[in-house]
């Protein structure tokens, strides 16, 4: 067990939708990562926070967005959703700064299916 | 930019075969290497790092080093089980500036009885 937590761990929803998936990092890890992996794609970075701001963006998308509350959970809201937006959504946390090269705790994921 | 290259799979061995995942990558500055291991239906897990060059990370009999020379940080392991199984990652991480890791594209692993 990680320690990160991922809800929900299965989603459906329809083309045009907008979803939230949320990630609990580990006790006391101050950095959350999403990634988004697909068949094809492979493992995508998309968005990285610190301490409830902003560090990073990779190939997200501008009909996604996410946060990192005071408490340290993080949601990725994803909205407009396509046929394309379908793949597994992974939330890492870490305990060092971002930058470190320090390695990744991964949640078990959120698979989203859209129909 | 940065980038990871992993040797395409499935990889499909006997038990008890010896293992080699390849694994090259692409970076600016000194980057710390990692296998990750994914199980069916879980999240990715670390099996290993590196930080320097010349490193030898190890882990459950799995082993890599990491070799500045050739850019490359294979991962292998003497003798696989049935329970090895599993989709390997090989991803790097910068020591500066504001990056989160970089993966590569994964390589299944099968090993059957």
């Amino acid at each position: 067990d990680s320690g990160v937590t991922q809800t929900p761990k299965h989603l459906i929803t329809a083309t045009g939708q907008r979803v939230t998936l949320r990630c609990s990092p580990r006790s006391g890890d101050l950095s959350v990562y999403w990634y988004q992996q697909s068949l094809d794609q492979g493992l995508q970075f998309l968005i990285q926070y610190y301490n409830g701001e902003e560090r990073a963006k990779g190939n997200i998308l501008e009909r996604f967005s996410a946060q990192q509350f005071p408490d340290l959970h993080s949601e990725l809201n994803l909205s407009s959703l396509e046929l394309g937006d379908s793949a597994l959504y992974f939330c890492a946390s870490s305990g060092e700064v971002p930058g470190s090269g320090s390695p990744l705790h991964f949640g078990n994921g959120t698979r989203l299916t859209v129909t | 930019g940065d980038s990871v290259t992993q040797m395409e799979g499935p990889v499909t061995l006997s038990e008890e075969a010896f293992l080699t995942i390849n694994c090259t990558y692409t970076a600016t500055g000194y980057p710390s290497l990692f296998w990750y291991v994914q199980y069916p239906g879980e999240g990715l897990q670390l099996l290993l790092k590196a930080t320097k060059a010349d490193d030898k990370g190890s882990n459950k009999g799995f082993e890599a080093t990491y070799r500045k020379e050739t850019t490359s940080f294979h991962l292998e392991k003497g003798s696989v089980q049935v329970s090895d199984s599993a989709v390997y990652f090989c991803a790097l991480g910068i020591n500066t500036g504001r990056r989160a890791l970089t993966f590569g594209s994964g390589t299944r692993l099968q090993v059957q009885p």
